[in-house]
């Protein structure tokens, strides 16, 4: 079946970086884009970027840009999200989801688990 | 970049009909998306375009559009249907950058 499935929680001390992964099976993996999103604790859903997986090709929010790096191996038909310069604020649950892009909406039908990122010293 | 609202908290009795709502600008350009999400689980896709529900989805999910308002209505909320909803939507920046509202909490009483 389709699924996304995500690499394990991480504990990072300020400052450092983490990357996650994304395993994507069941689909063909250039067919789709790929966004992550991330949720702090009892707060809403934040939308970090885009990645193409079939050029590579990736757009960020501008909250992110310059801190996150968006990157996907085709032979493993895996994304990657790596943040870096991390900071209390950064704790959070990470997820991927695969993007529907049509003329007129984005749909993200499937989602990863979510991988959680503890920022703390 | 464009921004989404929603109410933070709406409350439907048992088998009645509730509408939450999500206004924003990008919205008048395109169709919002909905997600539910329940505690410790990622979101789940109720609703994309105009009114489309993926499979799965019970048909007292739907959704609509008018200007700059999208909105998801249950008709005839079920217990099971308690969870946080959020719209998304691409913004108007043409970047294919996207939006997500705050989330609205759904009280079924």
């Amino acid at each position: 079946q389709v699924q996304l499935v995500q690499s394990g929680a991480e504990v990072k001390k300020p400052g450092a970086s983490v990357k996650v992964s994304c395993k994507a099976s069941g689909y063909t993996f250039t067919s789709y884009y790929m966004h992550w999103v991330r949720q702090a604790p009892g707060q809403g859903l934040e939308w970090m970027g885009i990645i193409n997986p079939s050029g590579g090709s990736t757009s960020y929010a501008q909250k992110f840009q310059g801190r996150v790096t968006m990157t996907r191996d085709t032979s493993t038909s895996t994304v990657y999200m790596e943040l870096s310069s991390l900071r209390s604020e950064d704790t959070a649950v990470y997820y991927c989801a695969r993007g529907w892009y049509r003329a007129d909406y984005d749909a993200f039908d499937i989602w990863g688990q979510g991988t959680m990122v503890t920022v703390s010293s | 970049s464009s921004e989404l609202t929603q109410d933070p908290a709406v409350s439907v009795a048992l088998g009645q009909t509730v509408r939450i709502t999500c206004q924003g600008d990008s919205l008048r350009s395109y169709y919002a998306s909905w997600y539910q999400q329940k505690p410790g689980q990622a979101p789940v896709l109720v609703i994309y375009g105009k009114n489309n529900r993926p499979s799965g989805i019970p048909d007292r999910f739907s959704g609509s559009s008018s200007g700059n308002t999208a909105s998801l209505t249950i008709t005839g909320a079920q217990a099971e249907d308690e969870a946080d909803y959020y719209c998304n939507s691409r913004d108007s920046s043409g970047n294919h950058h996207v939006v997500f509202g705050g989330g609205t909490k759904l009280t079924v009483l």
